[in-house]
């Protein structure tokens, strides 16, 4: 019973491809996250969605495309990968966005572009 | 801009020694703090949270007071074991649609 879950758990591809990471939560929780959190473990939010609508999208390559097919997952789809995308990429899940809510994790994706 | 500063890592600790982790924070507004922990290959956790000044948090014996004088929401333990070994996130949230924004960890190993 997993709350948040993401996968696969690693990822290792060449440059070039493009790959999918997925995320589900169970929670019930209407609002998800993607972090990403570099090799000196700095993490740093990507794109937060709230009942399927995309709220925070930061400085992001327009490589990275976030879907939400519903309030329960939320994708992160990666176009022609290059070695800087290298990372863990955590998903995350919580009950609203305006005010301070917990924020769940997944146990992460490590992504290695070689 | 709303940022967080801890200090460097890593730290190793003996079993039961006394353990403080800094952190500092600015932020445009009035945010809230998280201290979150990372055990080796899992996701974050929610280790404790304060929402305004002097609030104190604490949790598996962890404790941090939000010090809106001193900008800071230092993380402390009064005696640590080897499964605290760890690291861990100090980080802001102001209200409204905005994200978490962590510092950069901070490394905490505990010998026996």
């Amino acid at each position: 019973d997993t709350a948040v879950s993401q996968t696969p758990k690693y990822l290792v591809t060449q440059m070039g491809n493009d790959k999918s990471i997925k995320c589900e939560q169970n929670l019930g929780h209407d609002t998800m996250y993607w972090y990403k959190q570099d090799s000196k473990k700095f993490l740093k939010i990507m794109f937060s969605y709230n009942n399927k609508e995309l709220i925070i999208n930061e400085t992001v390559p327009n490589r990275f495309s976030p879907k939400s097919p519903d309030k329960a997952h939320l994708n992160l789809h990666i176009n022609s990968l290059e070695l800087g995308d290298s990372a863990v990429y955590f998903c995350a899940s919580s009950q609203g966005q305006r005010g301070v809510y917990e924020q769940y994790f997944g146990p992460g994706t490590r992504l290695t572009v070689t | 801009g709303n940022s967080v500063t801890q200090m460097e890592g890593p730290v190793t600790l003996s079993e039961e020694a006394f353990l403080t982790i800094n952190c500092t924070y600015t932020a445009t507004g009035y945010p809230s703090l998280f201290w979150y922990v990372q055990y080796p290959g899992e996701g974050l956790q929610l280790l404790l949270k304060a929402t305004k000044a002097d609030d104190k948090g604490s949790n598996k014996g962890f404790e941090a007071t939000y010090r809106k004088e001193t900008t800071s929401f230092h993380l402390e333990k009064g005696s640590v074991q080897v499964s605290d070994s760890a690291v861990y996130f100090c980080a802001l949230k102001l209200s409204g649609n905005t994200p978490l924004v962590f510092g950069k960890g901070t490394r905490l190993s505990v010998i026996a």
